[in-house]
């Protein structure tokens, strides 16, 4: 059974670029969710995707957007880079079921660094 | 909106020694999940345990097992015969059961282990 899996493993932009990172799911795993996690700190969520639909946002403005595909593998976009937004992004795929029992399994992130 | 606090930004045990990590939160919520993940230096989280609130039995995972005290909004973890791999970032996440069944995370316990 393959893992959650990540691309690219680093990143640098510079602000006011855009950026796309990617995430394959974990096989048979139909929900993905997305994370920044700042130096020092724990992770926060950014949006879920479940079926190709975002299901939930978390306090991230509009320029952070996703989408997810019929295999559900999933991107992240941020546009407009901001000095702030440097960070490890982390996905993390979800099994069909009761949403809420469900462990959720992270990738080994993209270190993200605006300059 | 749900609030996750690790109050001990660093611990420390010695090897084969036991070690308690704390959390608490903060819910109105009835039915949830709490987990503790592990993130060691390489940065990928690892599931280490969960806990169903509806559950009154303490779960237990080999060396690792909790605390729960459902009414004092507290989920512990205890380490015990600690060894050098268990040496990481510690952090306690809630899942709420309102979808999207969004985790919260604390901000992290770094783990030391001392042979």
């Amino acid at each position: 059974e393959t893992g959650v899996t990540q691309s690219p493993t680093h990143l640098i932009k510079t602000r006011g670029q855009q950026v796309t990172l990617r995430c394959s799911s974990q096989s048979g795993h139909n929900t993905v969710s997305w994370y920044q996690q700042a130096l020092g700190q724990g992770p926060q969520f950014i949006f879920q995707y479940y079926r190709e639909e975002e299901n939930g946002r978390g306090n991230f403005p509009p320029r952070f957007s996703g989408l997810q595909f019929p295999n559900y593998s999933s991107e992240l976009n941020v546009n407009a880079l901001e000095l702030d937004d440097s960070a490890l992004y982390l996905c993390a795929s979800s099994p069909p079921g009761l949403a809420y029992t469900d462990t959720q399994y992270f990738g080994p992130g993209t270190r993200l660094t605006v300059l | 909106a749900q609030t996750v606090t690790q109050s001990q930004p660093e611990m420390s045990v010695q090897e084969a020694e036991t070690v308690t990590l704390s959390c608490t939160y903060d819910t109105s919520e009835s039915d949830y999940y709490l987990f503790w993940y592990k993130q060691p230096p390489s940065r990928q989280m690892i599931l280490v345990i969960r806990q169903e609130a509806y559950k009154q039995q303490n779960a237990t995972e080999n060396r690792f097992s909790v605390n729960f005290q459902k009414a004092a909004k507290s989920f512990s973890l205890k380490i015990s015969d600690s060894q050098l791999g268990d040496a990481a970032m510690y952090f306690c996440a809630y899942r709420s059961a309102i979808p999207p069944n969004q985790f919260y995370f604390g901000t992290g316990t770094s783990l030391t282990v001392i042979p």
